[in-house]
């Protein structure tokens, strides 16, 4: 267990929908990081937060956006899906950047 | 971040030493080799890190070339629960995220 907590685990939806997906990180890591991972692909870097703070973005859709709440946690809203979309989608979490980053177990994103 | 090379995939015999071996020859005076492994479609698992010295924890070892620029993961005694992609990361101190690349796919057979 990497401390790190996703929810929900899957997710069936239609094309066209919105989904939030949630990650909070291990106790007293600063970073948050998203990554996608879809069969045909490997795991590519979405976007990383810091204390709240945009810090780094990756292959991220405009369609996709994020945010880390005061608290820490974070989530990652998917809109106008697609049935790419489809795929793993990973939250990770570190101390701070440059750190050892963990990672949760995934949600799993199924577009119909 | 400096790029990796690693074989596509190998087998091993379970209980025997596992050697996965990674190719870093960019690699920069501030950049660690990582080593995580994902096991069918779970989160990918940190495993080990490390800078110029070998190192060993309690999962593995790793152990880096005097040049640094190759190292290997060794995991002593393989077992069928060690069947996952292994990935070797370079990343700079600072980096922003973790470039995975396709791994090394280690099939532990009976």
């Amino acid at each position: 267990d990497s401390g790190v907590t996703q929810t929900p685990k899957h997710l069936i939806t239609a094309t066209g929908q919105r989904v939030t997906l949630r990650c909070s990180p291990r106790s007293g890591d600063l970073s948050v990081y998203w990554y996608q991972q879809s069969l045909d692909q490997g795991l590519q870097f979405l976007i990383q937060y810091y204390n709240g703070e945009e810090r780094a973005k990756g292959n991220i859709l405009e369609r996709f956006s994020a945010q880390q709440f005061p608290d820490l946690h974070s989530e990652l809203n998917l809109s106008s899906l697609e049935l790419g979309d489809s795929a793993l989608y990973f939250c990770a979490s570190s101390l701070t950047s440059g750190n050892t980053i963990y990672f949760g177990e995934g949600s799993w994103l199924t577009v119909v | 971040d400096a790029k990796t090379t690693q074989p596509t995939s190998m087998d091993c015999a379970e209980g025997r030493a596992a050697n996965l071996p990674c190719n870093h020859s960019t690699i920069s005076g501030n950049e660690y080799v990582y080593w995580y492994r994902q096991i069918h479609s779970q989160g990918p698992q940190y495993i080990i890190h490390g800078l110029k010295n070998n190192e060993t924890n309690e999962m593995a070892s790793l152990i880096i070339t005097e040049d640094r620029k190759s190292s290997t993961l060794i995991l002593p005694h393989a077992t069928l629960r060690d069947t996952a992609v292994y990935y070797c990361i370079v990343s700079s101190t600072g980096a922003n995220n973790l470039f995975f690349g396709t791994g090394t796919r280690l099939t532990v057979i009976p």
